[in-house]
Order: structure tokens, then C-alpha cells, then sequence
């Protein structure tokens, strides 16, 4: 397997300010990590996927100026939620894709606004 | 319009029993079916995944049934045990795995002792 991590585990915010959440690939490079995000009981729903170099590709409905994505390098990439709202309090998982194998998720991110 | 679509929304099985989910998919350009469990408050962990290419992959005691022509994959879980209490998701994707997954709404699963 291969193992990717999330920074911070938790957060808890006031309404208004910017979080950023880092996920980073410890053991392998990946050109491509995707976001997710879950709502409580509910399944993960892709945001958006970040090509290392490159500009994120956004689902549709979702705020590219409200989730900001950089993918800086071959193993870290990171979600900046802006102006962060008590609606954006959620499970954000990312995903590291490991060429001709798999996605390999992380941990989560709880955020919570209040 | 939900291109996964899972069933059943929960199960109850007895120890030692098999427990089935099922999951159909629209998306004939979907190629990566895999599947995840996921324990409350955690990241979702790869159990096993198949690819068009077989019918049937079996790993451990997960076995994936997948019937291209019906659009339909399942995962069987031999001799359950309590442990494998938690919620299952069946996924598809392109690209062979490398495009975003699109995720079924999830089978919660309870193993009775």
C-alpha cells in the first residue's frame, strides 16, 4: 500500500476565516490528487481534481473561489476553504493516485464553523 | 442524476454468514470499480478493485462479482465477523483509476455475534 496524511485532523473556525488543509503523499509521487468532500452519513462527492503544475479542475456546482487547490509539488497538495461558513462544515478527504495502482485516501479533515 | 447506484442501505448479517452489496453504474466509459470500507470519523481504506477486463477478483475473504454487459458489480464478504462492522461504499471511475471516483451512497453493514 502507500500512505497519504492530512494536516490538520480537526479544525474549528469562526465564520468568515480562510482554513487551509494540507494532504501529502509520504512514500510515493502523485501528479494527480483529488478532493472530496462528506456530509454526515452521506457519501463522498468529488470537488475537484489538482494536477501537480497545473490549475485544479472543478466539479460542477462547485465554488473555485471559495476552495482554493494548489498542488505545489509531487507529493503535497492543498485545499484553502475562504470565508469559511457554518454550510462548509464538513469531512474533507483527499486522494492521492499512485500511477498503475490505485487511489489512495487520507485520513479527513473534520472542519467545523461556527 | 446518481451515476452509482448501491443497495442495500443496511444490512444485518450473522456471524460467519456472507454478506452481499450491489451496486449498478450508467457510465459505460467507467473502467476502476473499486471498494471501500470506512469506520466512523476515518478515511475511507481500499478493500480490493476490479477492472473490465476480469469477472470475478477475490482477495482474503472480499470477493468482487462484475458483470460488464449489466453494468453491475458486488462485493461478498465471506465468514463476516463483528469486525467488519462499518460502512462499505462501492466506487467508479476512468481512466483506469486515475480520474475522480463517483461514489455509491454506502451499505451501513452490522456482523451480529
Amino acid at each position: 500500500g502507500a500512505v497519504v496524511s492530512q494536516h490538520p485532523s480537526r479544525v474549528i473556525c469562526k465564520s468568515g476565516t480562510s482554513v487551509k488543509i494540507e494532504c501529502r503523499s509520504l512514500d510515493f509521487q502523485a501528479t494527480t490528487m483529488f478532493w472530496y468532500r462528506q456530509f454526515p452519513k452521506q457519501s463522498l462527492m468529488l470537488m475537484a481534481t489538482s494536477n501537480e503544475g497545473s490549475k485544479a479542475t472543478y466539479e460542477q456546482g462547485v465554488e473555485k473561489d471559495k476552495f482554493l487547490i494548489n498542488h505545489a509539488s509531487l507529493t503535497l497538495s492543498t485545499l484553502t476553504v475562504t470565508s469559511a461558513h457554518p454550510e462548509d462544515s464538513s469531512f474533507y478527504i483527499c486522494s492521492a493516485w499512485k500511477d498503475s495502482d490505485t487511489q489512495y485516501f487520507g485520513p479527513g479533515t473534520r472542519l467545523t464553523v461556527l | 442524476q446518481q451515476q452509482v447506484k448501491q443497495s442495500p442501505q443496511s444490512l444485518i448479517v450473522q456471524k460467519g454468514g456472507i454478506s452481499i452489496i450491489n451496486c449498478a453504474y450508467e457510465n459505460t466509459a467507467f473502467d476502476y470499480f473499486p471498494w471501500y470500507q470506512q469506520f466512523p470519523g476515518k478515511g475511507p481504506a481500499l478493500l480490493i478493485a476490479i477492472r473490465p477486463d476480469v469477472s470475478e477478483k477475490k482477495e482474503g475473504r472480499f470477493t468482487i462479482s462484475f458483470n460488464k454487459s449489466a453494468k453491475q458489480f458486488s462485493l461478498h464478504i465471506m465468514d463476516s465477523q463483528p469486525g467488519d462492522s462499518a460502512t462499505y461504499f462501492c466506487a467508479a471511475g476512468g481512466g483506469g483509476g486515475a480520474d475522480g471516483l463517483t461514489f455509491g451512497k454506502g451499505t451501513h453493514l452490522i456482523i451480529q455475534p
